[in-house]
């Protein structure tokens, strides 16, 4: 059983929708990450915090908005999105001592998003 | 910049047989090296790890990786191979807070 948890497993919006993703741990991680996944490839890094801040942001288009209410929660604000957003959405978190990190990330089940 | 390289697009190995899944690396200075598995329509889970010491490295489910530093290797392996490890297999490479996955491998093992 994981041990972060991501709330919804299943999601479909319109383009003009606005929604969000949760993703919640208990393990005492400092550092938690977005990352997107297509079918058959990848995960691919969206964005990191570490201590409640936002350390990576890797490009990604503003109609993705990231935010760490406390150092166990972790969400993502959907607006706009286009078809191609489609994608398996999945968080992780990681002890994450400050400025590093050479531990193992612990995953989600994630997030199914489909956009119409 | 910091790359794994997963030359194979699937592995078929026979139950009981042997499996080996490989992954070489590029980094500069030391290299943290992950592999992780995805089973369908699930997350990534931990299997082991590479940080400093033995070249051998033993994880999860009967799993071991060899590091390889001449060959800039870290392959998967496992004695004897069950229907229950077909999956998606993923080397990752750690440098800061980004970690940098391989195009991945799936494994079928045949019964």
């Amino acid at each position: 059983d994981t041990e972060v948890t991501q709330t919804p497993k299943h999601l479909v919006m319109g383009m003009t929708n606005k929604k969000s993703l949760k993703c919640e741990q208990h393990m005492g991680h400092r550092a938690m990450y977005w990352y997107k996944q297509k079918a058959k490839k990848p995960p691919e890094l969206m964005f990191v915090y570490s201590y409640e801040k936002l350390s990576i942001n890797e490009s990604v288009p503003s109609r993705f908005s990231p935010e760490c209410p406390n150092s166990s929660l972790l969400n993502l604000h959907l607006h706009a999105l286009q078809p191609e957003d489609s994608a398996l959405y999945l968080c992780a978190s990681s002890l994450g001592r400050l400025g590093e990190n050479t531990g193992e990330l612990f995953f989600g089940e994630g997030s199914r998003l489909t956009v119409l | 910049a910091q790359s794994v390289a997963q030359p194979e697009d699937q592995v078929n190995v026979a139950e009981g047989n042997p499996l080996t899944v490989k992954c070489t690396y590029s980094v500069s200075g030391n290299p943290y090296l992950f592999w992780y598995v995805q089973y369908p329509n699930r997350g990534l889970q931990f299997l082991l790890k590479y940080i400093t010491g033995d070249n051998l490295v033993k994880g999860s489910y009967g799993f071991e990786a060899e590091f390889n530093k001449s060959q800039t290797s870290f392959h998967l392996k496992k004695p004897s191979a069950l229907v229950s490890d077909s999956a998606l297999y993923f080397c990752a490479v750690t440098g800061g807070f980004k970690t940098i996955f391989g195009a991945g491998t799936r494994l079928f093992v045949k019964a």
